[in-house]
């Protein structure tokens, strides 16, 4: 049951240096995102997919971009990193419906995170 | 402003006690979901209300989904430090199924 599974676990990286965040899933799911998670933030919605080729920003998208070719993949790619994208981030899917996230319910399955930080 | 309000933001207690935490809105959500994150860890799902006045239970754990749904409140009865984490409410609101909105959470621990 492998579920989400997001590669690496954890990252250095220098500022200005450009790196992708890999996320794969093996349900099915039609509806993958990103969130990145800060102290006293929360979870922020960084982009998603409602399939593949279908990708759209959510509420903090600047300095990110994703692709989505295949159901399976999701991968995040930092640009040019910034101190201010020092965060744990969250690769989430959830099954296919109608309306947000698979359904109107929204249920979402999370990896297990990312931790990454910029010098 | 949140659009979602956890309270209380921290709760330290001992194990075998009881305790309450509470998701508060001004605003109406067709669903509503409750998840646990562990440190180190992403969110885990525990529960989904979606009826006004619905009442769940999941071993300890006993949610409740406010008749206005409009609030959510999470029992645990007996705390053991296995369910020391972040708990964090997530839900839909009603005509904007569009975005998931998060609380910030309550951190909990028990301590044996």
């Amino acid at each position: 049951n492998a579920g989400v599974t997001q590669t690496p676990k954890f990252q250095v990286l220098k500022t200005g240096q450009s790196m992708t965040l890999q996320c794969a899933q093996d349900m099915n799911h039609e509806y993958m995102s990103w969130y990145r998670q800060d102290p006293g933030m929360g979870l922020r919605l960084i982009h998603y997919s409602v399939g593949a080729g279908i990708t759209d920003q959510g509420e903090v998208p600047n300095g990110y971009n994703v692709s989505r070719s295949t159901t399976e993949d999701f991968p995040l790619r930092l640009l040019s990193a910034a101190p201010s994208q020092t965060s744990v981030y969250f690769c989430a899917s959830s099954p296919p419906g109608p309306g947000l996230a698979g359904g109107r319910t929204g249920e979402l399955f999370f990896g297990e995170g990312s931790r990454l930080t910029v010098l | 402003t949140q659009l979602l309000e956890q309270s209380p933001q921290f709760l330290s207690i001992q194990e075998g006690e009881n305790l309450t935490v509470y998701c508060n809105s001004s605003s109406v959500f067709s669903s509503l979901q409750w998840y646990r994150q562990e440190p180190g860890e992403g969110p885990v799902l525990l529960v989904t209300v979606v009826t006004g006045g619905e009442v769940k239970k999941l071993k300890r754990l006993t949610f409740q989904f406010g008749d206005a749904r409009k609030d959510s409140s999470l029992h645990i009865t007996a705390a053991q430090p296995g369910d020391t984490g972040l708990y964090l409410c997530a839900g839909v609101r009603a005509g904007n199924n569009r975005k998931l909105i998060w609380g910030l959470g309550t951190s909990l621990a028990v301590n044996p």
